[in-house]
Parts: C-alpha cells; sequence; structure tokens
C-alpha cells in the first residue's frame, strides 16, 4: 500500500526564518511526487511535480526537492502569505491517482 | 486563469437523502476526478473519470456512489444514501492530457450529514 508521511505537521516561523518541510513516501514505481499548498476552505492549489530522484523545482520563495525516499520543500525567507498547510502527494506507476500525506500548517509570523 | 468550479459550496442534508455534487472541470481537460477530505485527515481518493467512464475508484467508492458527466461541461458525484461518515469536503478535480499531469483542484463542496 503507497503511503505518504510529512513532518512536521505543523511549524511556526518568523518572517525570514528559513526551513524546510519533510515529505517521506513509500510507493510502487513513483510515476510523480507533487507539492500542493492548501488555504483554509479551499482546494489544493499545485506547486510542482517531481519526477526523478535528483530533480530540484523552484518558485520564488519555493525550492522542491526529490531523493529515491523523501522530497524536501525549502522555503527560504518566508513571508506571512506563505501561511498555509503545505500537501505531499505521490502517484505510482500502475495508477494516475495521488495518495496525499495529512499535510504541513505553517505559520509565518511578521 | 481558468479554474475549476463546485456547487454548492456547503450542502447540508439529513442522513438517508440523496445529494449530487456539481463541478465544472476546465474546458479543455480530458480526465476528471473526485477526492475527500474528513476534517483534520488526509485527502483521499474517491475515482477517476476518462472518456465517459470510470477509469479507478478507491474502496470508499461503493455502490452508494455514482458520477456521471451528463453534458459537455459539468461532472456530477452522486451520493444515494447518504450516512455521517459522508461529512467531509469533496473536491473535483480535472487535469489537462495525461495523467501525471497536474490536477487543478476546484474549491470544494463541504457535505454536512445530520
Amino acid at each position: 500500500e503507497d503511503q505518504v508521511t510529512q513532518s512536521p505537521e505543523a511549524l511556526r516561523l518568523q518572517e525570514g526564518e528559513s526551513s524546510s518541510l519533510n515529505c517521506s513516501y513509500t510507493v510502487s514505481g513513483l510515476r510523480g511526487l507533487f507539492w500542493y499548498r492548501q488555504d483554509p476552505g479551499k482546494g489544493p492549489e499545485f506547486l510542482f511535480t517531481l519526477y526523478s530522484a535528483g530533480e530540484e523545482k523552484e518558485k520564488e520563495r519555493l525550492k522542491a526537492t526529490l531523493t529515491k525516499k523523501e522530497s524536501f520543500l525549502h522555503i527560504t525567507a518566508p513571508k506571512p502569505e506563505d501561511s498555509a498547510t503545505y500537501l505531499c502527494a505521490a502517484m505510482n506507476s500502475g495508477y494516475s491517482t495521488l495518495t496525499f500525506g495529512k499535510g504541513t500548517m505553517l505559520l509565518v509570523s511578521p | 486563469e481558468p479554474e475549476v468550479t463546485q456547487t454548492p459550496s456547503h450542502q447540508v442534508t439529513q442522513m438517508g437523502q440523496e445529494v449530487i455534487l456539481r463541478c465544472v472541470p476546465i474546458s479543455n481537460h480530458l480526465y476528471f476526478y473526485w477526492y475527500r477530505q474528513i476534517l483534520g485527515q488526509k485527502v483521499e481518493f474517491l475515482v477517476s473519470f476518462y472518456n465517459n467512464e470510470i477509469s479507478e475508484k478507491s474502496e470508499i467508492f461503493d455502490d452508494q456512489f455514482s458520477v456521471e458527466r451528463p453534458d459537455g461541461s459539468n461532472f456530477t458525484l452522486k451520493i444515494r444514501s447518504t450516512k455521517l461518515e459522508d461529512s467531509a469536503m469533496y473536491f473535483c478535480a480535472s487535469s489537462p492530457q495525461t495523467t501525471n499531469e497536474k490536477l487543478f483542484f476546484g474549491s470544494g463542496t463541504q457535505l454536512s450529514v445530520l
């Protein structure tokens, strides 16, 4: 059974204080590792897809990296508007469905 | 920017009643999905739909659930006889061409079963 585990569950940062979120995955042949941002009461908003170990993608203050067992979402000099829940999801090679982690709730204080 | 639209945003129903949740996917997308999120829990896959038929479904998607694309724009999820445990946020999603492309999610329908 595919599993995705995210840590920490919650993270509180000061504005400008960089950190990383972790996503550990166990899937039968990874087709893609996805990162989404979810604001309260909203649907997940796509951030990145990573396909193979060693791949990195960046968007503004966010950078996602992938190894054979984990993915990290690095947040550099975060701002209060980066506050959200960040979801990691894995897609295995046999199916087109996403297995989500529980998410990391990020709060950035000014 | 095109977006997935879901209606209603909130639905309250009595246990045993039928509900239909509606979605308008992005117009040129080919793959459609329903996911749900029970409060405090993970987003869970329910069903995927391609070429007017179900392509995959999870164990959650039992005989009480059905999906339909009644016309060229709408995609619906029907729950025939709702249970208390069906209370959740239901998300519709669509993707353009291949199944490992990014999914675009709607804002969800919060279903409360009393």
